[in-house]
């Protein structure tokens, strides 16, 4: 009955390699979101769906393409991994755009070789 | 740069004591949030205090918001060793929340 939750917990992977990582929720929530949690602990929002359709994207390298085949899902594909994307990336999930409250998968941490 | 910031950054206390994290902000917001992170896992949301709210109440949590010096504040009253985590405050100025860094809670039994 987990309510977000996020596809491989870890990965480990060479430079310039391409990986996706995979996100559902079962809320029944419309907007979906992904953050980079560095290793200072700082976490930023990368993408937010609403309904499957873009609504932000905070000056992420075009590497990244966050994809949403439905409201439940939001994968994000990266491409030729670079060493300064490891980070734990996590995925989150609100009833709509007005973000009161987000809930938040368990996380990936991707390292980068 | 980080729209909220806490303070402290780390802090450690013996389990009974109360724990109290700072946050400041920059601009306006819509409502403030506080979120716990334990170790190796995603947040969980704890409180939201809307705009118009100065304090509020959930448990032993007790989250006050100064709008006019943008700064809140949680408070956890008798710690326990299984509040040790991470705190974050977000901050809503729109349709996304910003977060600050985070204080490390440490309670020792």
């Amino acid at each position: 009955d987990t309510a977000v939750s996020q596809t491989p917990k870890y990965l480990v992977t060479q430079m310039g390699n391409d990986k996706s990582i995979k996100c559902e929720q079962n809320l029944g929530h419309d907007t979906m979101y992904w953050y980079k949690q560095d290793s200072k602990k700082f976490l930023k929002i990368m993408f937010s769906y609403n309904n499957k359709e873009l609504i932000i994207n905070e000056t992420v390298p075009n590497r990244f393409s966050p994809k949403s085949p439905d409201k439940a899902h939001l994968n994000l594909h990266i491409n030729s991994l670079e060493l300064g994307d490891s980070a734990v990336y996590f995925c989150a999930s609100s009833q709509d755009v007005s973000t009161d409250t987000q809930y938040f998968g368990p996380g990936t941490r991707l390292t980068v070789l | 740069s980080q729209q909220g910031e806490e303070d402290p950054q780390a802090l450690s206390i013996q389990e009974g004591e109360n724990a109290t994290m700072n946050c400041s902000y920059k601009t306006s917001i819509n409502n403030l949030q506080w979120y716990r992170q334990n170790s190796g896992r995603g947040l969980v949301h704890l409180i939201l205090i809307r705009s118009n709210e100065r304090e509020k109440h959930s448990g032993r949590l007790r989250v006050t918001l100064d709008t006019s010096k943008k700064s809140s504040s949680l408070l956890i009253t008798a710690s326990r060793a299984a509040d040790t985590a991470s705190y974050f405050c977000a901050t809503n100025a729109g349709n996304m929340l910003t977060f600050g860094g985070g204080t490390r809670l440490m309670v020792k039994p």
